[in-house]
């Protein structure tokens, strides 16, 4: 699976959007976006996956540039429970046969 | 409600001792993972298993066992020769469907400690 590079932390004032970016320059034709978020001391949260389209969700928007080689996740109105460590993945599967891989994220915290 | 279940939620562990953490799933998923999370890390996967009866190693498997007898239970022991347990430990569960993408649903996690 490709490597992907994250901010180590970011602040944004609630209610406005917040726009987490990933860098995923080696990603290959096959291999999807994914991102989940984590907050403190529970599981990982799914968020919303993509291939090459935008997409969105209840939760937030995944915007992919056309070369692929970089995301930008969209939480369009951030609030408090909103702050967490956010994590880009990227694969080929979504985890499947031997799981995903995790690094350390980027810390978002929402000010009030 | 379906998902996964993990307990205890903590967990204490002495010396020379071997403590099981254990990961229940009602989703009726295939496949089952483990992973530790030291502090301010990110996640590295222990073991995972596909289907009952088998399992592979992940990244840093030394020092721990699992077992997959039942399609919804991934029991993960910390032994002994583990000699720094002390982490958060995460079971994940996801459908097993050849060519889709998978998501991962995590259960609270386990926080072990050694005294």
């Amino acid at each position: 699976d490709a490597k992907t590079t994250q901010p180590p932390s970011m602040d944004c004032a609630e209610g406005r959007a917040a726009n987490l970016p990933c860098n995923h320059s080696t990603i290959s034709g096959n291999e999807y976006v994914y991102w989940y978020r984590q907050i403190h001391s529970q599981g990982p949260q799914y968020i919303i996956h993509g291939l090459k389209n935008n997409e969105t969700n209840e939760m937030a928007s995944l915007i992919i540039t056309e070369d692929r080689k970089s995301s930008t996740l969209i939480l369009p109105h951030a609030t408090l429970r909103d702050t967490a460590v956010y994590y880009c993945i990227v694969s080929r599967s979504g985890g499947g046969a031997d799981g995903l891989t995790f690094g350390k994220g980027t810390h978002l915290i929402i000010q009030p | 409600d379906g998902g996964i279940t993990q307990s205890p939620k903590y967990l204490f562990r002495k010396e020379g001792q071997n403590v099981t953490l254990s990961c229940e799933q009602n989703l009726n998923h295939d496949a089952m993972y483990w992973y530790r999370q030291d502090p301010g890390q990110g996640l590295r996967l222990i073991y995972y298993s596909q289907i009952v009866n088998d399992f592979q190693k992940g990244d840093i498997a030394e020092g721990y066992s699992v077992s997959r007898e039942k399609k919804e239970s991934f029991p993960l022991t910390v032994t002994s020769a583990q000699k720094n347990p002390t982490a958060f430990y995460l079971c994940a569960s996801s459908i097993r469907k050849p060519a889709t993408n998978e998501k991962l649903f995590f259960g609270s996690g386990t926080q072990l400690s050694v005294l």
